[in-house]
C-alpha cells in the first residue's frame, strides 16, 4: 500500500513551453501533497504544499505564477511549469500525506526529470 | 528555527562493515524523526520513523535511535552490502504548527564497496 506515482518520469521540452507533471496517490486519499525540487547531489527543496480544494501554499522564493499547482481531487495534484527556461531543469518529486496516516507521514513519488532545451 | 545537519556528507566503506550515520537537530521540540533512502535519480523510500516518545526503531539490519534532549539521531546499518549504496536523508517533523512540512538534512551519500 501507500503508492505514489508521477507522470511523466522524464520530459524534455523547449524553452518557452509549459510542462505539466502529475502526482497520484494510487491506493489512498491525500488532502495534502507536497512538491519538491532537487538539484544534482543536493537535498530536497520544498516548493509548495498542495491542498485539495484550496490554493497551494508556496515557500518563500518560489514563483507561484511560474509553478502552477492544482489539487483537484483527493488523489491527484499537478504541477505546471509555465514558460519553462533551462534554469528550470531539475528533478521534481512529489509526496502525499495519507488522510488516514500519521501526522507528517509522507510517501514519495519516483520523481520527474525535466530538461529544458 | 529548526535546522537539521547530517554527518558525514559522504561515506565509503568495504562490504560487511557496520556503520553509523548521524543526524542532529537544533530544536528538541519535535513530533517525530524519519530516515529515508534515495537511490540516484529516484524518489525517496521511508526506512524508519521514530515518534518523539520513542528511543529507537528497528527494521532488519537497520536501527535508528533518537535522543531528543541532545538533538541527535543515528542510523545504524549492520553488515553493510553493496545494495545499501544510496543517499540517506534525515527529516524532522516540527512539534509546532499543523502545516505538516518536514525539515530536511542534506543527506549522507553512502558507497559500500564489494
Amino acid at each position: 500500500g501507500a503508492v505514489v506515482s508521477q507522470h511523466p518520469s522524464w520530459v524534455i521540452c523547449k524553452s518557452g513551453t509549459s510542462v505539466k507533471i502529475e502526482c497520484r496517490s494510487l491506493d489512498f486519499q491525500a488532502t495534502t501533497m507536497f512538491w519538491y525540487r532537487q538539484f544534482p547531489k543536493q537535498s530536497l527543496m520544498l516548493m509548495a504544499t498542495s491542498n485539495e480544494g484550496s490554493k497551494a501554499t508556496y515557500e518563500q522564493g518560489v514563483e507561484k505564477d511560474k509553478f502552477l499547482i492544482n489539487h483537484a481531487s483527493l488523489t491527484l495534484s499537478t504541477l505546471t511549469v509555465t514558460s519553462a527556461h533551462p534554469e528550470d531543469s531539475s528533478f521534481y518529486i512529489c509526496s502525499a500525506n495519507p488522510d488516514r496516516g500519521l501526522f507528517y507521514e509522507q510517501y514519495f513519488g519516483p520523481g520527474t526529470r525535466l530538461t529544458v532545451t | 528555527k529548526q535546522e537539521v545537519t547530517q554527518i558525514p556528507a559522504a561515506l565509503s566503506v568495504p562490504e560487511g562493515e557496520n556503520l553509523v550515520l548521524n543526524c542532529s537537530f537544533t530544536d528538541s521540540a519535535i513530533y517525530n524523526l524519519q530516515w529515508f533512502r534515495q537511490d540516484p535519480g529516484k524518489g525517496l523510500t521511508s526506512l524508519l520513523l521514530i515518534q518523539s516518545s520513542q528511543r529507537e526503531q528497528t527494521s532488519g539490519r537497520l536501527n535508528a535511535s533518537l535522543d531528543k534532549s541532545s538533538g541527535r539521531s543515528t542510523l545504524y546499518i549492520a553488515a553493510s552490502q553493496p545494495g545499501d549504496s544510496a543517499t540517506y536523508l534525515c527529516a524532522v517533523a516540527p512539534n509546532a504548527g499543523n502545516n505538516r512540512k518536514l525539515i530536511w538534512g542534506l543527506g549522507t551519500s553512502l558507497a559500500v564497496n564489494p
